[in-house]
């Protein structure tokens, strides 16, 4: 199937730095990513919508300046969380689907985010 | 938007017992995926199936999307199938919002 790279899988970081988080789609070319993040026992909870070439379209309640997405090509998403703190952390997992393809989605790794 | 549901939440069972999981959606929908989480958090493609029957070795999923459910079984159950069952759907663009289920976590005892 499909492949969905995730990088990287775990990072701790200090309060008030910034992590970046990758998402690449290797062999299939995504004109739209997501972005969920989950907590301990809990479901995925969709964050934002990335979209190759626009803005973002996040969810209600997600912080667009905390969590800046950027979609730069067809195989390529990047979630920043901007001024880390404890409280950001959690497990953000990425997911993309073929470009104008009606069919399964595909999901990254995921980043298990501790913030110190 | 659509509700997802899954039950039951929690099921522990003997290795070597069989079960059935349940996926109820609020809406008319065009996808719907299976996923195992494993314990590394890793989300595990098990069946993508919109409508009808597959088969996947002791797995199997039938989906009604005219009555809106779907149900995931697992025969013979072995340890290794321990962790967390995600049922996730959308209404069938590219840029259609994946909607997850609140899981079933299965738990099979030696």
């Amino acid at each position: 199937g499909a492949v969905v790279s995730q990088h990287p899988s775990r990072v701790i970081c200090k309060s008030g730095t910034s992590v970046k988080i990758e998402c690449r789609s290797l062999d299939f070319q995504a004109t739209t990513m997501f972005w969920y993040r989950q907590f301990p026992k809990k479901s995925l909870m969709l964050m934002a919508t990335s979209n190759e070439g626009s803005k973002a379209t996040y969810e209600q309640g997600v912080e667009k300046d905390k969590f800046l997405i950027n979609h730069a090509s067809l195989t390529l998403s990047t979630l920043t969380v901007t001024s880390a703190h404890p409280e950001d952390s959690s497990f953000y997992i990425c997911s993309a689907r073929f470009q104008n393809r009606v069919s399964e989605a595909f999901f990254g790794q995921g980043t298990r985010l501790t913030v110190v | 938007g659509i509700q997802v549901e899954q039950s039951p939440p929690d099921l522990i069972l003997q290795e070597g017992a069989n079960s059935t999981l349940r996926c109820n959606f609020s809406d008319s929908v065009n996808n719907l995926q299976w996923f195992h989480q494993n314990p590394w958090g890793q989300l595990i493609n098990l069946f993508y199936i919109p409508s009808g029957t597959k088969q996947n070795g002791r797995l199997s999923a039938t989906t009604v999307a005219t009555e809106r459910y779907s149900l995931l079984y697992i025969s013979s159950s072995q340890t290794t199938d321990s962790g967390v069952y995600f049922c996730a759907v959308d209404r069938g663009s590219s840029a259609s919002k994946i909607i997850f289920g609140s899981g079933t976590r299965l738990s099979i005892r030696p």
